[in-house]
């Protein structure tokens, strides 16, 4: 198993551009989380999924949307990127139903000039 | 507001050193609490607490969790420099789904 994968690994983005990163897993895990790392913030959920075509939004998910149209890619789309959405994004995925243990993709390091 | 926080904020300690990292909480519906290890990439999982009183144990790492109080500790015996890391706790949200909740963590340097 590839377990939890992101792509890419580091992208550099002019102010106003739009991207999407991507998040694959293969365990079939029910949820999917996405989260952001900043210094001294810790991680900060962006927007959730507890399965396919369910999704809700977390602490901090203005200017970020997602789509789980199947249990095994949930990306993250970026409508205008900002400086301030210069961070490391983490995708994470866990069973669900009670087994809250969450395996996490190697991350992709976003920087907004 | 639901938090979860952590002390102390940073650590550093000597190899051989024994360290006990602290995770209070304050979350609706509690259901449990996850330690997590992280290095310089992604966090990996280290235990998941359920019930007061019943220590979780691997290796030289430990955990336990006092839900009448409403904390959490690890403890590392003996530690190694490759226990350098950031600890983090993490306590999911039961509303209509589970969001989890993670602390800031607690950046443990041990030096040879």
């Amino acid at each position: 198993n590839a377990g939890v994968t992101q792509t890419p690994k580091f992208q550099v983005l002019k102010t106003g551009q739009s991207m999407t990163l991507q998040c694959a897993q293969d365990m079939n895990h029910e949820y999917m989380s996405w989260y952001r790392q900043d210094p001294g913030m810790g991680l900060r959920l962006i927007h959730y999924s507890v399965g396919a075509g369910i999704t809700d939004q977390g602490e901090v998910p203005n200017g970020y949307n997602v789509s789980r149209s199947t249990t095994e890619d949930f990306p993250l789309r970026l409508l205008s990127a900002a400086p301030s959405q210069t961070s490391v994004y983490f995708c994470a995925s866990s069973p669900g139903r009670g087994k809250y243990e969450q395996y996490f993709g190697p991350g992709t390091r976003l920087t907004v000039t | 507001e639901d938090k979860v926080v952590q002390s102390p904020l940073s650590l550093v300690v000597h190899e051989g050193d024994t360290v006990t990292l602290n995770c209070s909480y304050e979350v609706t519906n509690f259901r449990s609490l996850l330690w997590y290890k992280q290095e310089k990439k992604a966090p990996t999982f280290l235990f998941m607490l359920t019930s007061s009183g019943i220590e979780k144990k691997s290796g030289r790492l430990s955990s336990i969790l006092d839900k009448k109080e409403l904390f959490s500790i690890l403890n590392i015996t003996a530690t190694q420099t490759g226990d350098s890391a950031v600890y983090l706790c993490a306590v999911p949200r039961r509303t209509s789904y589970d969001k989890v909740i993670f602390g800031p963590g607690t950046s443990l340097s041990v030096i040879p």
